[in-house]
């Protein structure tokens, strides 16, 4: 059984530009979250994605996007890159939009 | 918004001693989720709880759902070096979409 797995591992961009993180769910895994977690605090909830569809949003501007693809895979869009935006980026693997959620080891991103 | 408390923000204990740690929150979850986190990895499920007064072990860890569904409890017991990471509440609500974190409970054990 393959866990989720995220790329990339580490990510430096600069203020304004654009930037792409890639997941990929645990084998039999429908359903993908996104979570933004700041040094020293929990997990903070960005959207989840169940079938290729939104199912949820957390207090998030609209510059965060997403995407699942028919292979449950995710990609997590952010634009306008701000300072405030470098955090460790989780995604969350689930069957059937339960809470039992298996996470990544995170994409960690850097705006200068 | 929802917001969950994690107590204590962290605590420093001698290898075997108990280790208890609690979540409140402001709204009602119908799901209780325990996780830890190692430095470089993503949190790790450890219980879930998912009836009120439910009280479920893991090993050495057990879990508790609070009978008011505002609360929960974890407890470690005869705690070793391994045990060392932080600890996440989160609260959820079935197809929901989220579950709502607490900033953790940091545990490191002395040998």
């Amino acid at each position: 059984e393959t866990g989720v797995t995220q790329s990339p591992t580490h990510l430096i961009k600069t203020r304004g530009q654009q930037v792409t993180l890639r997941c990929s769910s645990q084998s039999g895994h429908n359903t993908v979250s996104w979570y933004q977690q700041a040094l020293g605090q929990g997990p903070q909830f960005i959207f989840q994605y169940y079938r290729e569809e939104e199912n949820g949003r957390g207090n998030f501007p609209p510059r965060f996007s997403g995407l699942q693809f028919p292979n449950y895979s995710s990609e997590l869009n952010v634009n306008a890159l701000e300072l405030d935006d470098s955090a460790l980026y989780l995604c969350a693997s689930s069957t059937d939009r339960g809470n039992e959620q298996f996470f990544g080891p995170g994409t960690r991103l850097t705006v200068l | 918004g929802q917001q969950l408390n994690q107590s204590p923000q962290s605590m420093f204990i001698q290898e075997g001693e108990d280790v208890s740690m609690n979540c409140t929150s402001s709204s009602i979850f119908n799901t209780w989720l325990w996780y830890k986190q190692d430095p470089g990895e993503g949190p790790v499920l450890l219980i879930a709880l998912y009836k009120a007064g439910e009280l479920t072990s893991n090993g050495r860890l057990t879990a508790q759902f609070g009978i008011t569904r505002k609360d929960s409890f974890l407890n470690i017991s005869a705690s070793i070096p391994s045990d060392v990471g932080i600890y996440f509440c989160a609260g959820g609500n079935t197809n929901a979409g989220k579950s709502t974190f607490g900033d953790g409970t940091t545990l490191t054990v002395k040998p």
